[in-house]
């Protein structure tokens, strides 16, 4: 069981906006604003998306975008192309004992 | 071209050992921490281990700590994650990943991966 907590899936179409959760507790996600995203595509190793919450690595679309209230982490993409089809993860910090922890892992697919 | 090359993975039998290796090049490599970071078949990503530039920190997940041991040369732009009593649940693809700065010693993202190495360990 990973120690964040995402949906197993989540789909959209076309030119939609859609959001993928990521929940934690006070001790990694809530305490720290030290979230990232990764995209991961069948067979290819993990892209970083977003870190520290909000901000995007250059070279990654402005379509992308993270937000988190409380305990919960949040990766929006807007208008959704067939190349965001992909597994998209939720990664923390979690103190100078665990360090890091990553979530289970969100299928997106596009319609 | 910036890149990082996973090696060394392979079968091994429980109880067993493995040194992987991950060759840098195309970025300074003793400036950057490094860090392996593993995905069992059909899985989701876990963090194994990371190194400060220097290799004076180290530091390990749980589920590994006292089996694994990460180091890197930085005159040869080479890290390595010597892996001894090897269990079942040690099976999975393991990426070497670079870190860059974030401000914080062990605080890391993870923005340059390798392909990935297997490692399987069965009988």
């Amino acid at each position: 069981q990973s120690a964040l907590t995402q949906p197993a899936s989540v789909s959209g179409s076309p030119g939609q906006s859609i959001t993928i959760s990521c929940t934690g507790t006070s001790s990694d996600v809530g305490g720290y604003n030290f979230v990232s995203w990764y995209q991961q595509h069948p067979g290819k190793a993990p892209k970083l998306m977003i870190y520290d919450v909000t901000k995007r690595p250059s070279g990654v679309s402005n379509r992308f975008s993270g937000s988190k209230s409380g305990n919960t982490a949040s990766l929006t993409i807007s208008g959704l192309q067939a190349e965001d089809e992909a597994d998209y993860y939720c990664c923390s910090y979690a103190g100078s004992s665990t360090y890091v922890v990553f979530g289970g892992g969100t299928k997106l697919t596009v319609l | 071209e910036v890149q990082l090359v996973d090696s060394g993975g392979g079968l091994v039998q429980p109880g067993g050992s493995l040194r992987l290796s991950c060759a840098a090049s195309g970025f300074t490599f003793s400036s950057y921490a490094m860090s392996w970071v593993r995905q069992a078949p059909g899985k989701g990503l876990e963090w194994v281990s990371s190194i400060s530039n220097s290799g004076g920190s180290t530091y390990y997940a749980d589920s590994v700590k006292g089996r694994f041991t990460i180091s890197r040369d930085n005159s040869k732009n080479t890290l390595y994650l010597q892996m001894n009593s090897l269990r079942a649940e040690d099976t999975a693809l393991y990426y070497c990943a670079k870190v860059p700065p974030t401000g914080y010693s062990d605080v890391w993202y993870f923005d340059l991966w390798g392909r990935g190495t297997l490692v399987t360990v069965s009988s």
